[in-house]
């Protein structure tokens, strides 16, 4: 059972551009969040979905940042015309089932975007 | 009220030694506390989790203790290991799982031999 996968590992963009971060969730997971970690800090929660829905989205900037978990294929983080502030590791995460007792999720190994 | 508070933000302890890593909250709402493992390049993989009505947990060389009133909880880890060395984060959530994690600003540990 292969864990989460997110592609690419490392991501550079120029400003203006936008960058896609790809998550596959563990096989029969169907909840995934996404993190966005700065240099020397902790992880910070961006947003949390569903198959075909958003449910909790308050970690998500207002504006250029969108993400979808569509019902076949991987959950995309989008950042449109990405601005040197966007320069973090993303991560995303995968549960079975999300906020019930005893769920754990697993993390993938993180997008690094560099914005240049 | 959403912070999670952790310290110390770096640590060196010789091997064999105790490490100790301290976090405190504020959102009383808050019900699961698990402790996160990231290694440079890595995603974070999780150590160790407590829940409010435990006052303690072991789980090998690791130890979590809690301490509801005072909003504080803390690992230990006996007998470090060179192999420990990594950046650790405490975290919090509520809903009885693990839905949207506050993380803390996390604590790296150089354990040298």
């Amino acid at each position: 059972n292969a864990g989460v996968m997110q592609n690419p590992r490392h991501l550079v963009r120029r400003r203006g551009q936008e960058a896609r971060l790809r998550c596959s969730p563990m096989k029969g997971h169907s909840h995934v969040y996404w993190y966005r970690q700065l240099p020397e800090e902790g992880l910070k929660f961006m947003v949390y979905l569903q198959k075909e829905n958003i449910i909790d989205e308050s970690g998500m900037p207002k504006e250029r940042f969108s993400a979808e978990f569509p019902k076949e294929g991987p959950s995309i983080l989008r950042i449109q015309q990405v601005v040197r502030g966007d320069s973090a590791a993303y991560f995303c995460a995968s549960s079975p089932r999300g906020g019930e007792r005893n769920t754990e999720a697993f993390f993938g190994q993180g997008t690094r975007l560099t914005v240049v | 009220q959403q912070q999670v508070k952790q310290s110390p933000q770096s640590l060196i302890v010789q091997k064999g030694g105790i490490s100790i890593i301290n976090c405190a909250y504020e959102n009383t709402a808050f019900d699961y506390f698990p402790w996160y493992q990231q290694f440079p390049g890595k995603g974070p993989a999780l150590l160790i989790a407590i829940r409010p009505d435990v006052s303690e947990k072991k789980e090998g060389r690791f130890t979590i203790s809690f301490n509801k009133s005072a909003k504080q909880f803390s690992l230990h880890i006996m007998d470090s290991q060179p192999g420990d060395s990594a950046t650790y984060f405490c975290a919090a959530s509520y809903g009885g799982g693990y839905q949207k994690v506050t993380f803390g600003t996390g604590t790296k540990l150089q354990v040298i031999p």
